[in-house]
């Protein structure tokens, strides 16, 4: 299965855009760029998803690169809500796919 | 009301015994899935099932055992539990969702296991 690596944290000032990467170098083309994040006591939440084009939706952005070995979740305008992890993964759709999780990178955002 | 729902929140229990964890969820999701997160790290699969008949193993599955007992219900058993299966475990569910397969996953609040 194709890997992601993202650093183990980041942080971010309140009301500031944050841009978390993701490197996927080993990405396949039937492969899907999913985002999850988990808020501190909770599980974890989707966020966004995407294959080739930049996605957008209520909570967030998705930038893909073109080549497809990178991708970036884009919070346009941090809150202290926003503070949680932040997983990056691949999935290939299809009836048994399944999520797999790693550490991810956690999100400290700063008042 | 939550879509999907854990039973207990928390447990303590002592090596050896038997327990087990419940979950429901009213989404109407064909697809069950428990995880386990141990603390700083991701979660892992131990069981999934896409429909009441279907029964399959995640990454971790030894030690532990699931029963689909109906569409909306799938729950978790540690037969004899033993300290380092102390974690959290999360359920989740994905289905059809506005007639179209989804393959978002929605997850329970979480169960915070101790064996001691």
């Amino acid at each position: 299965d194709a890997k992601t690596t993202q650093p183990n944290s980041m942080e971010s000032n309140e009301e500031e855009p944050v841009h978390l990467p993701c490197n996927h170098s080993t990405i396949s083309g039937t492969d899907y760029i999913h985002w999850y994040r988990q808020l501190p006591s909770q599980g974890p939440e989707y966020v966004i998803h995407g294959l080739t084009s930049n996605v957008n939706n209520r909570m967030a952005s998705l930038a893909i690169a073109e080549d497809r070995k990178s991708s970036t979740l884009i919070l346009h305008r941090a809150t202290l809500r926003d503070a949680a992890v932040y997983y990056c993964i691949l999935r290939v759709p299809g009836a048994n796919s399944k999520l797999t999780f790693g550490k991810g990178i956690t999100l400290s955002v700063r008042p | 009301d939550a879509d999907v729902t854990q039973t207990p929140r928390n447990r303590i229990t002592k090596t050896g015994k038997r327990i087990m964890l419940e979950c429901s969820q009213t989404k109407g999701h064909d697809r069950m899935y428990w995880y386990r997160q141990d603390p700083g790290l991701g979660l892992r699969l131990i069981y999934y099932s896409f429909d009441v008949k279907d029964i399959n193993k995640g990454e971790i599955s030894d030690g532990y055992s699931v029963s689909r007992q109906a569409q909306a219900k799938f729950s978790l058993s540690l037969e004899s539990a033993i300290p380092n299966q102390t974690a959290l475990y999360f359920c989740a569910t994905s289905g059809i969702e506005r007639g179209l397969w989804s393959e978002t996953q929605y997850f329970g609040p979480g169960t915070r296991l101790l064996v001691l």
